[in-house]
C-alpha cells in the first residue's frame, strides 16, 4: 500500500541550528510530494511541495528535494527560529486521485530554543 | 468566507450520544475533505466532496459516519452513537476543483466520555 514514513520527535534544537527531518514513502504510481506546517493553536498549512522527479520545493527558508531513485522528500533548514517551532507533515498524493486526498506521515514535532 | 472554518471548535460528548461537526469551506472551492486526527493513528482521510456528491467515502470507519454536504458548500459529519476511540480532532479541508494545494480548518476537538 501507500505510506508516508517521517522520522519521530520532538526534535530539539538551538536558535540558527540546521534541521533536517527525513520523509521517505512508498506508492503505487508517481506521486506528488507535499509538506504541511501545524503551528501551536493553528490549522495546518502548506509549507511547500513538488510534484515531480528533482523538483525542490521551497518556502520560508524551507527546501526539500523530491529524489525518486531513494523515494524521499527530506525537510531542511539552514537555520531555524523559535518560530519555526512547529508539528510538519509529509504527505503525498497519488495522480490518480483527487487533490486534498493526502497521505500523511505521522508528524514531527520541533521544538527550537532561544 | 476568508478560510475553511469549523464549529464547534471543541465538543464533549457522551458515549452512545450522535455528534454533528460542521464545516463552512472557502467560497468557491468545490471540493472539500474530512480527516481525523487522532494519537496512535496519526492524519486519516475519510471522505472527499465534489459539490454535492462523494465520490471517495473510503477512509469512513464504520457505518456509524456519514456525511452530507448542501449546496455545493457547509457539510457536516455525523458520528451516531459515539464510542471512546472517536475522540479526535477532525478536520476539514477544502480546494478549488483541479487545485493543487488543499486549505485547512484548525478542527473540532471531539471528546467521548
Amino acid at each position: 500500500g501507500n505510506s508516508v514514513t517521517q522520522m519521530e520527535g520532538p526534535v530539539t534544537l538551538s536558535e540558527e541550528a540546521f534541521l533536517t527531518i527525513n520523509c521517505t514513502y512508498t506508492a503505487t504510481g508517481y506521486p506528488s510530494l507535499f509538506w504541511y506546517v501545524q503551528y501551536p493553536g493553528e490549522g495546518l498549512q502548506l509549507l511547500l511541495k513538488a510534484t515531480k522527479a528533482d523538483d525542490k520545493g521551497s518556502n520560508k527558508g524551507f527546501e526539500a528535494t523530491y529524489r525518486k531513485e531513494t523515494t524521499s522528500f527530506h525537510l531542511e533548514k539552514g537555520s531555524v527560529q523559535v518560530s519555526d517551532s512547529a508539528v510538519y507533515f509529509c504527505a503525498l498524493i497519488l495522480r490518480t486521485d483527487s487533490w486534498g486526498k493526502l497521505q500523511f506521515g505521522a508528524g514531527t514535532q520541533v521544538v527550537v530554543t532561544p | 468566507g476568508a478560510g475553511v472554518s469549523q464549529s464547534p471548535s471543541n465538543k464533549v460528548t457522551e458515549k452512545g450520544k450522535d455528534v454533528e461537526l460542521r464545516c463552512d469551506p472557502i467560497s468557491g472551492h468545490t471540493a472539500l475533505y474530512w480527516y481525523r486526527q487522532s494519537l496512535g493513528q496519526g492524519l486519516e482521510f475519510l471522505i472527499y466532496f465534489q459539490g454535492n456528491s462523494a465520490p471517495d467515502k473510503s477512509g469512513l470507519p464504520s457505518d456509524r459516519f456519514s456525511a452530507e454536504r448542501t449546496g455545493g458548500s457547509v457539510s457536516t459529519l455525523t458520528i451516531q452513537r459515539t464510542q471512546q476511540e472517536d475522540s479526535a480532532v477532525y478536520l476539514c479541508a477544502s480546494s478549488l476543483a483541479g487545485g493543487t494545494q488543499a486549505f485547512f480548518g484548525q478542527g473540532t476537538r471531539l471528546t467521548v466520555v
